[in-house]
Order: structure tokens, then sequence, then C-alpha cells
């Protein structure tokens, strides 16, 4: 059964503390991402992983950082989270490293910091 | 730059009636995606169309690579086909997606 979950489905934060948003992965992929989508708007690329300690910025990486040990899981931390990191956060993975064949999602988490 | 165009932003039907979305890309592109997104925020893979014609159901693809444009067809549309349909094309393993086409399908 071909997954991507995404936990916590929903969260809710205070400016300044720290967050880690969490995704697994039960296909091997070698690629995994994360965006995030705000109202009415597109995703946006924050990061994407090649692989185990090979991650690359997307188009907006700025206050954010990754973590990827093993090949399955690839965290998104957030360090003294900001108001205008409020989105709906979604990971993620693809089989293929330099032709996405076909992206699989999470359900997403829907992030508020207060 | 915006680099995928989709129109219309919002489609509002009548139960039956079908719908053409539309996607176009400024810049080359290796292959292209539609994604359905439900009212609910979780997200499906429709199609995988790097080129030509796929359908599945009521559902079609098209995609002219040449021209930088992909097109979905939806044929007699039902009211659960209500939610927002989003492209996204992959250039050299950077995936661009568009804002979506948010459909509404009424009784």
């Amino acid at each position: 059964d071909m997954k991507v979950t995404q936990m916590p489905r929903y969260l809710i934060k205070r400016m300044g503390e720290n967050v880690l948003l969490e995704c697994g992965q039960d296909m091997s992929h070698e690629t995994m991402y994360w965006y995030r989508q705000d109202p009415g708007l597109g995703l946006q690329l924050i990061y994407i992983s090649y692989d185990v300690d090979s991650n690359s910025e997307g188009d907006i990486p700025k206050g954010y950082r990754v973590s990827r040990k093993k090949r399955e899981h690839f965290s998104l931390i957030l360090d003294s989270a900001k108001t205008n990191q409020t989105s709906v956060y979604f990971c993620a993975s693809s089989p293929l490293q330099l032709f996405a064949e076909t992206l699989y999602f999470g359900s997403g988490t829907r992030l508020t910091v207060l | 730059g915006q680099q995928v165009q989709q129109s219309p932003a919002s489609l509002v039907l009548q139960e039956g009636e079908n719908a053409e979305l539309q996607c176009n890309f400024s810049t080359s592109l290796n292959s292209m995606q539609w994604f359905y997104q439900r009212p609910e925020g979780s997200l499906v893979s429709l199609f995988y169309n790097p080129s030509g014609t796929k359908q599945s159901g009521r559902l079609t693809s098209t995609t002219v690579i040449k021209e930088r444009r992909s097109s979905l067809h939806i044929s007699s549309s039902q009211i659960t086909d209500s939610g927002t349909y989003l492209c996204a094309m992959n250039n050299n393993n950077r995936i661009f997606f568009g804002d979506g086409t948010q459909l509404v399908v009424k009784p």
C-alpha cells in the first residue's frame, strides 16, 4: 500500500517556538519534497531531498531547514516560527531522481502560528 | 515569474456539463502532471502526462509539449468533481505548480 504519511495533521504554535513536521513514505522513493500552500495559491517548493543527507533548497527555503537521515523519513523544521509561516504544508515523494514520474502527496499539516 | 498559468481560475458548472481546464507553461518542460485537490485538502494525482492524450473514465488529458500547454477535459460533470485542479510541470527535476482551477459543480 503506497503511502506518504504526515504528522501531525493540525498544529498550533506560538511565534518564536520551534516546529517539527514529520513525513514518512513506505515506497523507498529516493526523492522527497516539502511544499507549502497558501489560500488561493498553488504549491511552493521549500526543500527537495534527493536521498539521505542530500538536500537542496527550493524556491522559498528561508526560515526552514530539513533533515533526512533515513530514506523513508523527511522532516521540516522551523526554528523560531513566524506568523507568516502559517500555512498548509505538504510532503511528497517520487520514485526517480531525474524525472519525477509522479508525485505522491501526504494529507498535509495545517500549521497556525499565533 | 509564474512558470505555470492555469485558466480559468474558477468555474461553476451545472451537473452534466463538460469542462475544459487549461495549463500553459512559460518555459520548456520535461513532463507535466494533473492533480485533484479535494475540498478537505488532500491531493490526488490524476494524470502523469508528458505528451499526447490520456483518458481515465470521464477525464481526458492532452499535452502538447512543443506548444507548452496541457488541457484537462471533464465530461458529464458530477457534484463530486468539485474541488481544485492543479497542474504541475517538471523542468529538470524542479516541479512548479499552477495556482489551480476551483471547480464547483451544482445539482
